[in-house]
């Protein structure tokens, strides 16, 4: 069963730093394209950031409104994505969900989400 | 970047009802388009890839179609368990966008 684990969310203040990590189980991970996306209270689906395979070079590509604040990394050997998140503002509070990339870019595959809330 | 809308943005329905929810791309994304259904408090999931291709283990209900701008999921005897809100995603090129969603109730 393929199984997709968010951790790392909580409370934070605004211009610190925090880092979440995607677990995943039952598939090949190095095979897939992961991506995070979020969810604010009560809003849509907001993509933030994917990080590609390692056969086509490992780069990650951000929302405008995270680039240069935050970080996408991966651990096939471990089969966990990690996203640093740093400067954190108070409309970066959302939900936070990994996902699987599929081949032609569909979301087979998703984490439960975990909450990041950005409050003084 | 490609922007995504949907209609309705909501809509209320009865059991057994045929539901059609639209979405429109800003710019042609051939049939690069997705479909999910979200539940409160849960992950998306999803229900039809390639705009007509429904994905393994969804109902056969569910049906996608269109090409180019404009899409279409149909529901075609809605179910309990489908009362939802689904998003359309385009998967032509970064940013893949959702669209706001409809959020389907009683």
């Amino acid at each position: 069963e393929v199984q997709l684990v968010e951790s790392g969310g909580g409370l934070v203040e605004p211009g610190r730093s925090l880092r979440l990590s995607c677990t995943g189980s039952g598939f090949t991970f190095g095979n897939y394209a992961m991506s995070w996306f979020r969810q604010a209270p009560g809003k849509g689906l907001e993509w933030v950031s994917h990080i590609r395979i390692k056969t086509y070079g490992g780069t990650a590509d951000y929302a405008a409104s995270v680039k240069g604040r935050f970080s996408l990394s991966r651990d096939d050997s471990r089969s966990i994505a990690y996203l640093q998140m740093n400067n954190l503002r108070t409309e970066d509070t959302a939900v936070y969900f990994c996902a699987a990339r599929g081949s032609s870019g569909w979301y087979p595959y998703w984490g439960q989400g975990t909450l990041v809330t950005v409050s003084s | 970047d490609i922007q995504m809308t949907q209609s309705p943005s909501s809509l209320s329905a009865s059991v057994g009802d045929r539901v059609t929810i639209t979405c429109r791309a800003s710019q042609s994304i051939s049939t690069y388009l997705n479909w999910y259904q979200q539940k409160p408090g849960k992950a998306p999931n999803l229900l039809i890839y390639a705009a007509s291709t429904l994905q393994s283990g969804v109902p056969s209900r569910f049906s996608g179609s269109g090409s180019g701008t404009d899409f279409t999921l149909t529901i075609s005897s809605l179910q309990p368990e489908d009362f939802a809100t689904y998003y359309c995603q385009q998967s032509y090129n970064t940013p893949p966008n959702f669209g706001p969603g409809t959020k389907v109730d009683i």
